[in-house]
């Protein structure tokens, strides 16, 4: 049973170049999160989706978006990074009131 | 809307000695869970303990217990006979509970308290 599976952990883009962060969860949840997360403001909500395909804004959605391709998938893409969004994001899978991680990604913009 | 603040930054414990970490959250809604998550330098989010707004009764896990004040909306987390593998960032956050037993709205998160435990 892997949880769930944030992919890739490191990357490195240059400013106006696009990229999608993938997370995959395997315990059937319905809700799925993407948080970025930067020194001194904890974890702030991007996206949300509370079942498959609906999708939700969070507290920081501009320069995002996301695709519920099923029930598993939950991914987050940038169409042209910005220095600001040098960040780590996570994913996370929830069943109330239990939420689960994935590892992260450290995402850096040049 | 919902809001969770932790007021300090930052703190540092000597090894074996106690530590408490502050939490004040706000919301108007009464059926709700709290949560403090550990983050060590490995980034992985592990939860320490959560509470549910109903039970009286003040969590506890091992060396760590809260002091839940849900007239004060206040939920601190004690740390006894600190270890060095706890040092790490600390997150309070916090979720509703809609009137069907799911989620209502989002798992929102307070802006973390650094916690150094000194040898």
């Amino acid at each position: 049973n892997a949880g769930v599976t944030q992919t890739p952990k490191f990357q490195v883009l240059k400013t106006g170049q696009s990229m999608t962060l993938q997370c995959a969860q395997d315990m059937n949840h319905n809700s799925m999160y993407w948080y970025r997360q930067d020194p001194g403001m904890g974890l702030r909500l991007i996206y949300y989706s509370a079942s498959e395909g609906t999708t939700d804004k969070g507290e920081v959605p501009n320069g995002y978006n996301v695709s519920r391709l099923n029930k598993r998938e939950f991914s987050l893409r940038l169409e042209s990074a910005a220095p600001s969004q040098t960040s780590v994001y996570f994913c996370a899978s929830v069943s109330h009131p239990e939420a689960f991680f994935g590892q992260g990604t450290r995402l850096t913009v040049v | 809307a919902q809001t969770v603040t932790q007021s300090q930054p930052e703190m540092s414990v000597q090894e074996a000695e106690t530590v408490t970490l502050s939490c004040t959250y706000d919301t108007s809604e009464s059926n709700y869970y709290l949560f403090w998550y550990k983050q060590p330098p490995s980034r992985q989010m592990i939860l320490v303990i959560r509470q549910e707004a109903y039970k009286q009764q003040n969590a506890t896990e091992n060396r760590f217990s809260v002091n839940f004040q849900k007239a004060a909306k206040s939920f601190s987390l004690k740390i006894s006979d600190s270890q060095l593998g706890d040092t790490a960032m600390y997150f309070c956050a916090f979720i509703l509970t809609a009137d069907y037993g799911g989620s209502q709205g989002n798992l929102i998160f307070g802006k973390g308290t650094k916690l150094s435990v000194k040898p």
